[in-house]
């Protein structure tokens, strides 16, 4: 079945380490998107890619950085440069800029926590 | 700037009651997609409903229902006879011409038995 993987479900890394997030779509989906939600709050938007190879900065990119390497895949890291990084991750998919398939997909997301 | 107003940030009501939500939306492009999504407790967003903005016409699916009115910029949901099920946190928006989607605060729907 086609869809998004994140991983893992749940982080937790201790304060000074950067840590990674997975996120693949076996969807043949050109662009990906890096979201963090904040409890009772919406998303924002930290990174985007629409092709592989390039990425955008999103309204919050401090502190994040991210690869698209691979058509498939888009991780995510969480550097110590991120002051308040426990938050909820969710990556996303969808057509980008072909125009098709425009409505978006999501992972099940990470819920990252600094101990 | 292109943005979302949900203005109701928690709606509570209780089961087989109607509801509705409200989307009020900006945005500079002339066409555009909009969306609403939900999140349930568990946290994946699930994509309910796409609209072009050249089709007006309203839609149905089952017990959940969209009003598009392109003149007041507004993009409600109504979700008739409400399950317990139903609860979750709403989510609508404009899709920019960058393709990315605008989102607005959510709205919190709780459902009571």
């Amino acid at each position: 079945d086609g869809g998004i993987t994140q991983s893992p479900k749940y982080l937790f890394r201790k304060e000074g380490q950067n840590v990674t997030l997975s996120c693949e779509q076996n969807l043949n989906h050109d662009a990906m998107y890096w979201y963090r939600q904040d409890p009772g709050q919406g998303l924002r938007l930290i990174y985007y890619s629409q092709i592989v190879n390039d990425f955008q900065k999103g309204d919050i990119a401090e502190g994040y950085s991210v690869s698209r390497e691979k058509k498939e895949s888009f991780p995510l890291t969480v550097t110590s440069a991120q002051k308040n990084p426990t938050a909820f991750y969710l990556c996303a998919s969808n057509g980008g800029q072909t125009g098709a398939n425009t409505e978006a997909f999501f992972g099940q997301g990470t819920r990252l926590t600094v101990v | 700037a292109q943005k979302v107003t949900q203005a109701q940030t928690e709606i509570s009501v209780v089961e087989k009651e109607d509801v509705t939500l409200d989307c009020v939306y900006e945005t500079r492009d002339t066409t555009y997609y909009l969306f609403w999504y939900k999140q349930p407790p568990s946290g994946e967003l699930v994509f309910l409903i796409r609209r072009n903005s050249f089709d007006e016409q309203n839609e149905i699916s089952g017990r959940y229902s969209w009003n598009f009115q392109k003149s007041t910029s507004s993009f409600n949901f109504t979700i008739t006879a409400s399950q317990v099920v139903d609860s979750a946190v709403y989510f609508c928006g404009p899709l920019d011409s960058n393709y990315q989607l605008i989102w607005g605060a959510g709205t919190k729907l709780i459902i009571k038995p």
